[in-house]
C-alpha cells in the first residue's frame, strides 16, 4: 500500500534558521513527488514536483530533492512569510495524474 | 484566470440536510478533483473526472455522497443526508495543462469548509 510520512509533525524556526523537512515515501512505482505549500483557510499550492532520484528544484529559499526513498524539502534563511503548512504527496505509476496519495503535513511556523 | 472557483466558502448545516457544493475549474483544464480533509484523514481523493467523465470514485465514502459534471466549466459534490462525521473542507482542483498534456500540477479552489450539526 502506498504511504507517505512526513516529518516532524511541526517546526518553530527563528528568521534565518534554516532547517529541512522530510518526506518519505513507498509507492509501488514512482510518477512523480510533488511539495505544495498550504496557508491557513486557503488550498494547498504547488512548488515542486520530482520524478526521480538525485533529481533537485529550487525556488526562491525552498530547494527540494529525491532519493529513492525520501524527499526533503531545504529553507533556507526562512523569512516569517514563509510560514504554513508544508505538504508532500505521491503520484504512483499505476494511477491517472492528479490521483495523489498526501502526506499529513509540516506545519512551519518562522518568527521575526 | 480567476483560479478554481469554489462556492459556498463556508457551509453550516443540520445533520440530515442535503448540502451541494459547487466548482468551477480553470478554462481549460480537462480533469477536475474533489479532495476532503480532516485534521484526522489529511488529504484524501473522493472522486475524479476526465473530460467531463467521473473516471475513479473509489475514495467517495459512501452512497449519501454524489458528484457530477455537466460540463466542462461546473462540477457539484452533493452529500445526501449529511451526517456530523461529513464535517470537514472539500477541495475542487483542476489539473495543469501544457499544449495537449496533462502536467500532473493540481490546482486548488480555496475550499468549502462543512460543518454538519
Amino acid at each position: 500500500e502506498d504511504q507517505v510520512t512526513q516529518s516532524p509533525e511541526a517546526l518553530r524556526l527563528q528568521e534565518g534558521e534554516s532547517s529541512s523537512l522530510n518526506c518519505s515515501y513507498t509507492v509501488s512505482g514512482l510518477r512523480g513527488l510533488f511539495w505544495y505549500r498550504q496557508d491557513p483557510g486557503k488550498g494547498p499550492e504547488f512548488l515542486f514536483t520530482l520524478y526521480s532520484a538525485g533529481e533537485e528544484k529550487e525556488k526562491e529559499r525552498l530547494k527540494a530533492t529525491l532519493t529513492k526513498k525520501e524527499s526533503f524539502l531545504h529553507i533556507t534563511a526562512p523569512k516569517p512569510e514563509d510560514s504554513a503548512t508544508y505538504l508532500c504527496a505521491v503520484q504512483p505509476h499505476t494511477d491517472s495524474w492528479g490521483k495523489l496519495q498526501f502526506g499529513a503535513g509540516t506545519q512551519v511556523v518562522v518568527t521575526p | 484566470d480567476a483560479g478554481v472557483i469554489q462556492s459556498p466558502r463556508h457551509e453550516v448545516t443540520e445533520m440530515g440536510q442535503e448540502v451541494t457544493l459547487r466548482c468551477k475549474p480553470i478554462s481549460g483544464h480537462n480533469s477536475l478533483f474533489w479532495y476532503r480533509q480532516t485534521m484526522m484523514r489529511g488529504l484524501e481523493l473522493l472522486i475524479y473526472f476526465n473530460n467531463n467523465v467521473p473516471i475513479d470514485d473509489s475514495g467517495m465514502p459512501e452512497d449519501r455522497f454524489s458528484a457530477k459534471m455537466p460540463n466542462a466549466s461546473f462540477s457539484t459534490l452533493k452529500i445526501q443526508p449529511s451526517e456530523p462525521r461529513d464535517s470537514a473542507v472539500y477541495f475542487c482542483a483542476s489539473i495543469g495543462r501544457r499544449g495537449e498534456v496533462d502536467t500532473g500540477e493540481l490546482f486548488f479552489g480555496e475550499g468549502s469548509r462543512l460543518t454538519v450539526l
